[in-house]
């Protein structure tokens, strides 16, 4: 069985400064691995999704993430945040195929001008 | 491209009476899925129907949750007798494959057990 562990519960940062969002995971099994943001109010979209390949994952609105084998992390990363970045980000875990998709518990992201 | 369409937005109700919830994927979308999100913890799976077919309910509390599925279209999440502990957002999503690739998800119905 897959398990996901983000790390922070909240992250606050500044405009304009970069930030990384911390995700591990626990899976005896080949995994896909996947970012979803929810912003206030609205349900959740995928921001970027890791299921071969280039370990270096490119998402929308300027994210990225590296899946880390070795470390069993799948950390989000983006150089420079906006206000409208202020959301709640979500790691999630699967199996390779159909298998469930397991969440971790969330990241609240807040901007501050 | 209509989104995933979810009804009621909030519903507040007594514990031991009954509640449904309703789910409309986007057109074509093959693959529902009901989530139960607890305030601050990530969603759970509940239930995933692949057509009208349950694909996996291990996770759904099976004495006084029941969800179905007709026709392979819009879903029912029901929930009788509820308790204090349902207390959530019910997240519906759909996919339109069938492994979990890309998942669309609703807005959500916030329930709130008194």
């Amino acid at each position: 069985a897959q398990s996901v562990t983000q790390l922070d519960s909240q992250v606050p940062v500044f405009e304009e400064a970069p930030v990384e969002l911390r995700c591990n995971y626990s899976s005896s099994v080949s995994v896909y691995l996947f970012w979803y943001v929810q912003y206030p109010n609205q349900g959740l979209q995928l921001l970027l999704k890791y299921l071969s390949g280039s370990t270096l994952v490119k998402g929308i609105n300027g994210f990225e993430a590296e899946f880390n084998k070795s470390q069993t992390s799948f950390h989000l990363r983006k150089p420079s945040v906006h206000i409208s970045d202020t959301a709640e980000y979500f790691c999630a875990v699967s199996g390779e195929g159909a298998q469930k998709l397991v969440f971790g518990q969330g990241t609240r992201l807040t901007i501050n001008p | 491209e209509a989104g995933v369409a979810q009804s009621p937005r909030y519903k507040i109700i007594e514990k031991r009476q009954s509640v449904a919830f309703w789910c409309n994927p986007i057109s074509g979308h093959a693959t529902l899925y009901w989530y139960q999100q607890i305030l601050g913890q990530g969603p759970k799976l509940l239930i995933q129907f692949q057509n009208n077919g349950v694909v996996d309910d291990s996770q759904l509390p099976k004495d006084r949750f029941s969800a179905e599925r007709l026709k392979g279209v819009d879903s029912t999440l029901k929930i009788q007798p509820a308790k204090l502990e349902d207390s959530a957002v019910y997240l519906c999503a759909s996919s339109s494959t069938t492994t979990n690739e890309k998942l669309f998800f609703g807005s959500g119905t916030q329930l709130s057990v008194l």
